[in-house]
């Protein structure tokens, strides 16, 4: 069965003090991994997928990265307004053909000023 | 360009009563996902739906939950005869057709907040 977990549960962060977020899987051939960012009364918002070990993306302060059991966010100077929850998900090929994400609790992330 | 669009934001039913929580996809997209999170749980897969066809629902609970997505109008999420353990928000998420799930980073709405008393 497809397993996600991440770490930490809650990370408290001073305004530009880098820091990186975990997600180790356990998949069936991963398809795809997902990174999404969920505000407070919002829904899960879309950041990344990656497919293969070795692989990064980047967008402003954010930076993904994927090993064959873990994935990275790191976060780079952040901002006050990147503080939410972040959640990872994966797609594995015995995951209802493709479609059904298994998602992880997340991490919820503060940034003070 | 709306997204994807669910009503009501929340809602309120006392135990017994029936909920219907209604999702209507981003335009252009025919697959409907219903997920629910549950307070200190992660996000959970529960049916996948595409017009008027029920793909997969094996993450629905057996009794009381229910799912449709007519030809025309939003998709439906029926619980009848709720109780205090359905509390939890339910979002909906929605794909192209021909694109499956690793190809398309999914877009979910905001969800409803059900709260049953």
């Amino acid at each position: 069965e497809d397993q996600v977990t991440q770490s930490p549960e809650a990370l408290r962060l001073q305004e530009g003090e880098s820091s990186s977020l975990n997600c180790s899987y356990t998949v069936s051939g991963l398809r795809g991994l997902f990174w999404y960012r969920q505000d407070p009364g919002k829904g899960p918002e879309f950041l990344f997928t990656l497919y293969s070990a070795g692989e990064e993306k980047e967008k402003e302060r954010l930076k993904a990265t994927l090993t064959k059991k873990e994935s990275f966010l790191h976060i780079t100077a952040p901002k006050p307004e990147d503080s939410a929850t972040y959640l990872c998900a994966v797609l594995g090929l015995n995951s209802n053909s493709g479609y059904a994400l298994n998602f992880g609790k997340g991490t919820s992330l503060l940034v003070t000023p | 360009n709306a997204g994807v669009m669910q009503n009501p934001r929340h809602l309120v039913r006392r135990r017994g009563q029936e909920a219907r929580l209604r999702c209507s996809p981003m335009k252009g997209h025919s697959h409907v996902y219903w997920y629910r999170q549950l307070p200190e749980e992660g996000l959970k897969f529960m049916v996948y739906l595409q017009k008027e066809n029920i793909i997969d629902e094996s993450g629905m609970p057996k009794e009381r939950f229910s799912a449709e997505f007519p030809k025309e109008g939003p998709s439906i999420l029926r619980i009848q005869q709720v109780v205090r353990g359905d509390s939890a928000a339910y979002f909906c998420a929605s794909s192209p057709p021909k694109m499956d799930g690793a190809s398309y980073g999914y877009t979910f709405g905001s969800g409803t907040r059900l709260t049953v008393v």
